[in-house]
C-alpha cells in the first residue's frame, strides 16, 4: 500500500507569518486530503485535491500528482490555525484513507 | 447541510455497561466508516460500510465492539461491555464527491 510522510513534524510560528506544510506519498493516488484537527480534536476537511491547486481564504493547497507530492499554504497565520495538520490519500479501488503522521503547528501570539 | 452528526459528544461510563455511539451521514453519501483515535495508535479504521453494508469490518477490535447501519441515515457502534482500554475519541465520516468529512467526534472515557 501507500505510504504518507508529512514534514515538518513540528512548526512553531508567530502569529502574522506564512508556513508551508508538505505532504509526500509512495505512489498514485485518487483522493487526496487535508485535514486539520483543532485543540478540541475536531477534524475539519481543508482541501479534497488529489491535484491541482485550490484556495480557501488564508489557505490554499497545490497537489502535483505526477511528483507525488501536496503542499499545504497557510498565509498570516493566526494563533486558531493552531492544531494539527494531517494529510491522508487512498488509491483507485481502496476506500481505505491513508494517514501521515501530521504537522502540529503552534501559533504564538 | 449539516455535516456529519454524532452524538453523545462525551461519554462517561463505568467498566462493564454497554455503550452505543450513533452517526448521522451526510444525506446522498454512500460511504460510512467507524475510526478510533488514541494518543497511542492514532486514528484506526474500525468498520467501513457502503450502501448501509459492511464491507469491511477487520478493524473492529474484539467481539466486544459491533456496528450496524439500518438505514442510509443512522449508523451505530455499540461496545458491550466496555473497558478502560476502550477509552478514545471515535469518530464517523461519510465519503462523498469531495471527499471524506468527519463529525466531531464522541470522547469516551471508561472508567
Amino acid at each position: 500500500g501507500i505510504q504518507v510522510e508529512q514534514s515538518p513534524p513540528d512548526l512553531i510560528l508567530q502569529e502574522g507569518a506564512n508556513s508551508t506544510l508538505r505532504c509526500n506519498f509512495s505512489d498514485s493516488v485518487n483522493n487526496l486530503q487535508w485535514f486539520h484537527q483543532n485543540p478540541w480534536g475536531q477534524l475539519i476537511n481543508l482541501f479534497y485535491i488529489p491535484s491541482g491547486t485550490k484556495q480557501n481564504g488564508r489557505l490554499s493547497a497545490t497537489t502535483v500528482a505526477t511528483e507525488r507530492y501536496s503542499l499545504l499554504y497557510i498565509s498570516s497565520s493566526q494563533t486558531t490555525d493552531s492544531g494539527v495538520y494531517f494529510c491522508a490519500a487512498s488509491q483507485d479501488s481502496n476506500y481505505q484513507l491513508i494517514w501521515g503522521a501530521g504537522t502540529k503547528l503552534i501559533i504564538k501570539p | 447541510d449539516a455535516g456529519v452528526i454524532q452524538s453523545p459528544r462525551h461519554e462517561v461510563t463505568e467498566m462493564g455497561q454497554e455503550v452505543t455511539l450513533r452517526c448521522k451521514p451526510i444525506s446522498g453519501h454512500n460511504s460510512l466508516f467507524w475510526y478510533r483515535q488514541t494518543m497511542m495508535r492514532g486514528l484506526e479504521l474500525l468498520i467501513y460500510f457502503n450502501n448501509n453494508v459492511p464491507i469491511d469490518d477487520s478493524g473492529m477490535p474484539e467481539d466486544r465492539f459491533s456496528a450496524k447501519m439500518p438505514n442510509a441515515s443512522f449508523s451505530t457502534l455499540k461496545i458491550q461491555p466496555s473497558e478502560p482500554r476502550d477509552s478514545a475519541v471515535y469518530f464517523c465520516a461519510s465519503l462523498g464527491l469531495d471527499g471524506y468529512t468527519f463529525g466531531s467526534g464522541t470522547r469516551l472515557t471508561v472508567v
